[in-house]
């Protein structure tokens, strides 16, 4: 069935490293693919997201590129703060439209 | 408008026990979902309304839950004869039209405990 299947965390960098949290996933058809974050004791907030192959997604730094051909959809930030340490989950929506379909999520936890 | 609101935010209860849980989405969003997300795992899909019409329920949703949207605004979620294993947060979402490209917008979801 339609799944989506994420980095195993927890990922643990220092200020300014290069993150990249893995994300694929499997459907039928061509869903909408999601990155969303959940800071501590807050709820899931959209990040970004990307609609069709070939489309990257970017918010406050952040991007990822949906790749039809990897199926992949992978979340990448070229310097991270301690103000990203959260837990990220890859999620997609299917094609029926009807719910979404999230991935374990990836804790991150950015040191000074 | 202050977005998907849910209470409680927390509540503890007894084995056995029925709980009720209230969501308000965002006005004017007809989409409504409810999701539970156990700790470290993503959240997984209960159930969804489509203004008061209860369209979908996952097999997670077993017989001692029940789900209502009576007038298309708020919903609840009761859990009746609760178990331990019902422990998780329980999230609810709402969107605003049923397109494949709407994101779901969440709230700080209620964190049930069953001791």
């Amino acid at each position: 069935g339609d799944s989506v299947t994420q980095m195993e965390g927890p990922v643990t960098l220092s200020e300014e490293a290069f993150l990249t949290i893995n994300c694929t996933y499997t459907a039928t058809g061509y869903p909408s693919l999601f990155w969303y974050v959940q800071y501590p004791g807050e709820g899931l907030q959209l990040l970004l997201k990307a609609t069709k192959a070939d489309d990257k997604g970017s918010n406050k730094g952040f991007e990822a590129t949906y790749r039809k051909e990897t199926t992949s959809f992978h979340l990448e930030k070229g310097s991270v703060q301690v103000s990203d340490s959260a837990v990220y989950f890859c999620a997609l929506r299917l094609s029926n439209n009807n719910d979404m379909r999230f991935g374990a999520g990836t804790r991150l936890t950015v040191k000074p | 408008d202050t977005g998907v609101s849910q209470n409680p935010r927390h509540k503890i209860t007894k084995r056995g026990q029925n709980v009720t849980f209230r969501c308000d989405p965002i006005s004017e969003h007809n989409r409504l979902y409810w999701y539970r997300q156990t700790l470290g795992q993503g959240p997984e899909f209960l159930t969804y309304f489509q203004n008061e019409a209860q369209l979908e329920k996952s097999r997670l949703l077993s017989d001692r839950f029940s789900a209502e949207r009576p007038k298309g605004s708020f919903s609840t979620l009761e859990i009746q004869r609760t178990e331990q294993g019902d422990s998780a947060m329980y999230l609810c979402a709402s969107s605003p039209s049923p397109t494949r490209n709407t994101e779901a917008f969440f709230g700080q979801g209620t964190r049930l405990t069953v001791v």
